[in-house]
C-alpha cells in the first residue's frame, strides 16, 4: 500500500483480556517502530525492528507486551491480560534505511489504533 | 537518554497572525532533529528536518524552523498562519548513533479565523 497501516483502527477490550494490534508497513521499509501515545501526551518508544529481529524492546512497560515481526514486513503487538492504564494510541512507523549511517531517516507513521480497556 | 520539552501545550492564534512553537532538548554531542504535524484523525506526519550544515530549514507549507546549538533548540515559526494549520505539532530528537527518536509531549495549534 502507500502508507502504513494499522488494524483495528478502534479496539475496545476488557480489564484482563489480551489483544493483537497489526501494523502493515511500507512495502520494503526495513525498520519498524511502535510506540504508545496516551492522551495528551507525546508518543513514547515501545520497540523497534530492523527486518525481522527486534533489536530495542527497552520501552515496553512490562512482560505483558510482546511484539513480532516474523518475516520482515507485518508487525503485531500483542498485549496479554490488558489493564486500565494500557488504554493510549498505538502508532507504527516504518522508515527504508536499517543502515547504521541513516539515523537521519524520518518516519512514517501509521493513524494508529485506540485502545479502550474498560 | 535524550528528553525533549514542549513548553507549551497549547497556542490559539488568529489566522494571518505569526506564530512560534517551541523546542528544546537535553544536550548531547550530535543531534538530529525533526518536527512533525498531526492533522486531526490523521498518522503524524514529518514537516521538516535539521541533520547538519544551515541551521534554518525550511518545510513547503512556509513553516521554518532554526537549530541553536548553544541554547538546544529548534522553534518551529511561521510568519502567518491559515486555518488548516490547525493541528498538533511534535518536536522530536535523534541522539546521534541512535536509531530511535524521541518525541516532544506535543503543542496544539489552533487557529482562529
Amino acid at each position: 500500500g502507500a502508507g502504513v497501516s494499522q488494524s483495528p483502527r478502534y479496539k475496545v477490550a476488557k480489564r484482563g483480556q489480551d489483544v493483537a494490534l497489526r501494523c502493515d508497513p511500507i512495502s520494503g521499509h526495513v525498520s519498524l517502530f511502535w510506540y504508545q501515545q496516551a492522551l495528551g501526551q507525546g508518543p513514547e518508544f515501545l520497540t523497534y525492528f530492523q527486518n525481522e529481529a527486534q533489536l530495542d524492546k527497552s520501552g515496553l512497560p512490562s512482560d505483558r507486551f510482546f511484539a513480532e515481526r516474523p518475516e520482515g514486513s507485518v508487525s503485531t503487538l500483542k498485549i496479554q491480560r490488558t489493564q486500565q492504564e494500557d488504554s493510549a494510541v498505538y502508532l507504527c512507523a516504518s522508515s527504508l534505511p536499517g543502515q547504521a549511517s541513516s539515523y537521519n531517516s524520518p518516519l512514517h507513521f501509521g493513524n494508529g489504533t485506540r485502545l479502550t480497556v474498560t | 537518554a535524550q528528553s525533549v520539552t514542549q513548553l507549551d501545550s497549547q497556542v490559539p492564534v488568529f489566522e494571518e497572525a505569526p506564530v512560534e512553537l517551541r523546542c528544546n532538548y537535553s544536550s548531547s554531542v550530535s543531534v538530529y532533529l525533526f518536527w512533525y504535524v498531526q492533522y486531526p484523525n490523521q498518522g503524524l506526519q514529518l514537516l521538516l528536518k535539521y541533520l547538519s550544515g544551515s541551521t534554518l530549514v525550511e518545510s513547503i507549507n512556509g513553516f521554518e524552523a532554526e537549530f541553536n546549538k548553544s541554547q538546544t533548540s529548534f522553534h518551529l515559526r511561521k510568519p502567518s498562519v491559515h486555518i488548516s494549520d490547525t493541528a498538533e505539532y511534535f518536536c522530536a530528537v535523534k541522539r546521534g548513533g541512535s536509531y530511535i527518536p524521541t518525541f516532544g509531549r506535543g503543542t496544539s495549534l489552533i487557529v482562529h479565523p
